[in-house]
């Protein structure tokens, strides 16, 4: 299967931040890449699907870029909702497969 | 309001058993695609299985291919995944997940509450 590795594993943010997570992936994946936010308790939800494009409803503070192997989430003026733990998916190749997780929490 | 409830999950021994099951409501499961993903405790999301909306075809991580089969009834809007020769590192919430489908790069835009599977002697 494809490995996908997420930097950093967690990160520290204070409220208003700009912050960026990347994520690649071990063979080439195209725009297949999906990123997700859960929070303690809760299920995942989707951010960002197709690389870069918004899932409705998501704030356009959240935005993605990427294709091939390389990909990054950023999140521009961090709100308090914004700490949890964000995972990112590859679904090119048949075996789907999510990145470790990064886990952003207040500074 | 679209919805998926998933049922079955339980304490079982290892190389035991169990059939979780995945409910739609307020939308036709016939029209997706849909796959099974399992969370251990504290740890992160690990994919499990694909079924296309017929049925026909089917993926599995290599840590569960031969042990779990999915499956669905479109008559009854539910999916199915049958666990045998369960092993402790089994042990995880078990989601089922609604697929966007190719076009929107397989994203997985609902979810269900999750099902915990204990896996121990």
């Amino acid at each position: 299967d494809i490995q996908m590795t997420q930097s950093p594993s967690s990160l520290s943010a204070s409220v208003g931040d700009t912050v960026t997570i990347t994520c690649r992936a071990g063979q080439y994946i195209n725009n297949y890449l999906n990123w997700y936010q859960q929070k303690p308790g809760k299920v995942p939800k989707l951010l960002i699907f197709a690389a870069s494009s918004l899932q409705s409803g998501v704030p356009s503070r959240f935005s993605g870029s990427g294709s091939g192997t390389d990909f990054s989430l950023t999140i521009t003026n961090l709100q308090p909702e914004d700490f949890a733990t964000y995972f990112c998916q590859q679904t090119y190749h048949t075996q789907y497969s999510f990145g470790q997780g990064t886990k952003l929490e207040i500074k | 309001e679209a919805e998926l409830v998933e049922s079955g999950g339980g304490l079982a021994q290892p190389g035991g058993s169990l059939r979780l099951s995945c409910a739609a409501t307020g939308f036709s499961l016939r029209s997706y695609e849909m796959n099974w993903v399992r969370q251990a405790p504290g740890k992160g999301l690990e994919w499990v299985s694909y079924i296309t909306t017929s049925g026909r075809t089917t993926y599995y991580a290599d840590s569960v291919k031969g042990r779990f089969t999915i499956s669905r009834d479109n008559a009854k809007n539910s999916m199915y995944l049958e666990m045998s020769s369960l092993r402790v590192e089994d042990t995880a919430v078990y989601y089922c997940a609604k697929d966007r489908g190719q076009l929107e790069r397989h994203a997985f835009d609902l979810w269900g509450q999750g099902t915990m599977v204990t896996v121990s002697s």
